[in-house]
């Protein structure tokens, strides 16, 4: 496909449960983003990979985040023993060069709502 | 630390209305700024970009912004709405030479026919 594919689209949970979220790049680009998005706010920044290496994860809640993106193309963000202040939209976006300056390109997004 | 401001939250208009949503930032170096819009049931798509020349920055759609380095200011304009613009705005900035994006809380933009 043409643009960045996320999936699933919706996800419901109960609380304590693991999520996996699932981020297909732009085939080719070398950066890929997550942001969580609450509802009423803008996206904020939760970690940035540039092909399989993770530079920066400093925007991750807790530990209880994880994100991997091995092959430098697909990537998982997981979530760990989910808390209802999870819900969010989770989105992915990629650019197609590295570091800050390039537009990036954002998935539908997965909104997880934590029961 | 470093944010970004967007004084209306919610903004009704008519067709035809001019357009100027607001965006400031707080950082004091060279920046990098955007505007992304979010049509209903769509996803973030880039409208414009500023990253260093010409202040004036023409986008898609009819849209452009301008970026006042005095002000901390980068707002976007059009000078007649249509009821295709009824979609959510964002404002966007990164520090220059930083990939971390710092978003404001959005515009949402209602176009009455």
């Amino acid at each position: 496909g043409a643009g960045v594919s996320q999936s699933p689209r919706y996800k419901v949970a109960k609380r304590g449960q693991d999520v996996a979220l699932r981020c297909d790049p732009i085939s080719g680009h070398v950066s890929l983003f997550w942001y969580q998005q609450a509802l009423g706010q803008g996206p904020e920044f939760l970690t940035y990979f540039q092909n399989e290496a993770q530079l920066d994860k400093s925007g991750l809640p807790s530990d209880r985040f994880f994100a991997e993106r091995p092959e430098g193309s697909v990537s998982t963000l997981k979530i760990q023993r989910t808390q209802q202040e999870d819900s969010a939209v989770y989105l992915c976006a990629s650019s197609i060069g590295e570091g800050g300056g390039q537009p990036q390109h954002f998935g539908d997004g997965t909104r997880l709502s934590i029961l | 630390a470093q944010s970004v401001s967007q004084h209306n939250h919610h903004v009704i208009l008519s067709e035809a209305a001019s357009l100027e949503l607001g965006c400031n930032y707080s950082y004091g170096g060279t920046v990098n700024l955007f505007w992304y819009v979010q049509y209903p049931g769509q996803h973030l798509q880039l409208l414009l970009k500023y990253f260093s020349g010409d202040p004036l920055v023409k986008g898609i759609k009819g849209f452009e912004a301008e970026f006042i380095k005095s002000k901390f200011s980068f707002n976007l304009r059009k000078p007649s709405v249509q009821w295709s613009d009824t979609a959510e705005y964002f404002c966007a900035v990164t520090p220059d030479s930083n990939y971390q994006l710092i978003w404001g809380a959005g515009t949402k933009l209602i176009i009455k026919p």
